[in-house]
C-alpha cells in the first residue's frame, strides 16, 4: 500500500541546536500533517499543511516550530533553538484530501532525543 | 475539545481467545471514529473506520460498530492470532479540525 517514509528514524541533539525532520509524503497527496507522541501519551496533532500554508496548528505547534515543503521535495519539521521538552516520537501523515473520513497514511515515526 | 478514551493499556490473551479492545468518545460535532494498528517499528496503519450509526465494518477478522447512543467504537475479533500483537489506537476526526485525536493506545500480546 501507499508509504510514507521519515528520515531519520533517531535523532539525538543538545538543547538549544537546531533540528529538521523529514518527510516523504505519498506521492499524490497533498495535505500533510505532523503528530507528536511523548513516551507513555497519546500522538497529538501539531498542524496541517497544504498548498505551501500552514492550515491548522495546535496549541503545541510552539514558535519555535515551522513546517514547509520546497518545491515538493521532503515536508520538514524544523525546531530552533530546541527544548529538553521536545523530546518524543514525531509521527508525519500525509492524505489525498480534506473532510473527516478522508483516510491519513502515517510513517514508522522519528525518536527525538533532546539531551 | 474532542476525546477519545482507550481503558486498557495492555490486554495479554491466548491465541484462539476472542478480544474486545474498548474505545469511547466526546465530540461537539458528529465524528469519524477509526482503529489505527502499529505493529513493532512500524507505521500506523489505519485498520478500520466508520461514519454511520450502528455500521459495522470489518477487515482482517476485525470487526467494529459505531454506537452514537453510547459514544462508543469497540474493536472485536472472534479469534486471536500471534499476528495480531500490536499497538492498537482508535481515534476520532470531525469536519471542523484537520487533525485525528487519538487514545492512549492498548497493546494487545497474543501468546501460544
Amino acid at each position: 500500500g501507499p508509504k510514507v517514509l521519515q528520515i531519520p528514524s533517531h535523532q539525538i541533539i543538545d538543547m538549544g541546536q537546531m533540528v529538521t525532520l523529514n518527510c516523504d509524503p505519498v506521492s499524490n497527496h497533498l495535505y500533510f500533517y505532523w503528530y507528536k507522541q511523548i513516551l507513555g501519551q497519546q500522538m497529538e496533532f501539531l498542524v496541517n499543511f497544504y498548498n505551501g500554508k500552514v492550515m491548522e496548528k495546535s496549541k503545541l505547534f510552539k514558535d519555535q516550530f515551522s513546517v514547509e515543503r520546497p518545491d515538493g521535495s521532503y515536508f520538514t519539521l524544523k525546531i530552533q533553538p530546541t527544548a529538553l521538552e521536545d523530546s518524543a516520537v514525531y509521527f508525519c501523515a500525509s492524505s489525498s484530501g480534506l473532510g473527516g473520513r478522508r483516510e491519513q497514511y502515517f510513517g514508522p515515526g522519528t525518536r527525538l532525543t533532546v539531551l | 475539545g474532542d476525546s477519545v478514551t482507550q481503558t486498557e493499556g495492555l490486554v495479554t490473551l491466548t491465541e484462539g481467545l476472542p478480544v474486545m479492545l474498548n474505545c469511547t468518545y466526546q465530540s461537539t460535532y458528529s465524528p469519524f471514529l477509526f482503529w489505527y494498528v502499529q505493529h513493532l517499528n512500524e507505521a500506523p496503519k489505519l485498520l478500520l473506520k466508520s461514519f454511520t450509526d450502528n455500521k459495522r465494518p470489518e477487515h482482517q477478522g476485525f470487526h467494529a460498530t459505531l454506537h452514537k447512543s453510547s459514544s462508543s467504537f469497540h474493536l472485536q475479533k472472534s479469534s486471536a492470532q500471534l499476528s495480531d500483537s500490536a499497538l492498537y489506537y482508535c481515534a476520532l476526526r470531525n469536519n471542523y479540525a484537520q487533525g485525528l485525536t487519538f487514545g492512549l493506545g492498548t497493546r494487545v500480546s497474543v501468546f501460544p
